[in-house]
């Protein structure tokens, strides 16, 4: 595609339900970051694919985060059993491959409001 | 009470000033600094970056200086235009880390009027 993508824009859900963000990264762009922005503050890294393979996933907030990708395209973001502080953009970027991760393409992110 | 996270630093200028945004980074191992721009409802976009080795870089209409002595970046943008106004992040690599894991700063919100 000419960019990245993200779905929903939008996402309103109640406490303690499930809910799956997707990503999916420019054509043929290899590595595939996910990151999340609380309100006024600055990017905070999650979690990163090569390929479909994620080698740390240290930057998760809790085990309710989880995230796969399949077929070296498109990326899901699970977070179970939402809470409040999980309200943010979350956000979804692409590089052709993991060494040229300077050149990040960001999509223009999920914004995520659980009541 | 309110969240100290709402008060982005915030920075107006008249269209056609120059804009000076300011940014202090943590690591003193940090190698590798990227600015970006984030306009309302958008993802970031790259703007320009400067590795460590050098204290100056310029790119068209903008220009990034790196302080190592003082872990201070700030980026000029010369002839501020209505289109500038945006949250302007800076974000860092520190060497031997992971490559892909930057560090981001808060962001500083610029506004031009016209």
């Amino acid at each position: 595609g000419a960019g990245v993508s993200q779905s929903p824009s939008n996402k309103v859900t109640e406490k303690g339900k499930d809910v799956e963000l997707r990503c999916d990264p420019i054509s043929g762009h290899t590595a595939l970051y996910w990151y999340r922005q609380s309100l006024g503050q600055g990017l905070e890294f999650l979690i990163y694919f090569q390929g479909n393979s994620a080698p740390d996933k240290s930057g998760l907030p809790s085990d309710r985060f989880s995230a796969e990708r399949t077929g070296g395209s498109v990326s899901t973001l699970t977070i179970q059993r939402t809470q409040q502080e999980d309200s943010a953009v979350y956000l979804c970027a692409s590089s052709l491959e993991v060494s040229r991760w300077e050149t990040q393409y960001f999509g223009p992110g999920t914004r995520l409001l659980v009541l | 009470g309110e969240s100290v996270g709402l008060h982005l630093p915030t920075l107006s200028v008249q269209e056609g000033d120059n804009s000076i945004i300011n940014c202090a980074y943590s690591n003193s191992a940090s190698d590798y600094f990227i600015w970006y721009k984030q306009e309302s409802g958008k993802g970031p976009q790259f703007i320009i970056d400067i590795r460590s080795n050098m204290d100056k870089r310029q790119g068209q209409r903008v220009t990034v200086l790196l302080n190592k002595t003082v872990k201070h970046l700030s980026l000029q943008i010369a002839a501020t235009q209505p289109g500038d106004s945006a949250v302007y992040f800076c974000a860092e690599n520190p060497r031997g880390g992971s490559n892909y894991k930057l560090t981001f700063g808060k962001g500083t919100l610029l506004t031009v009027n016209p």
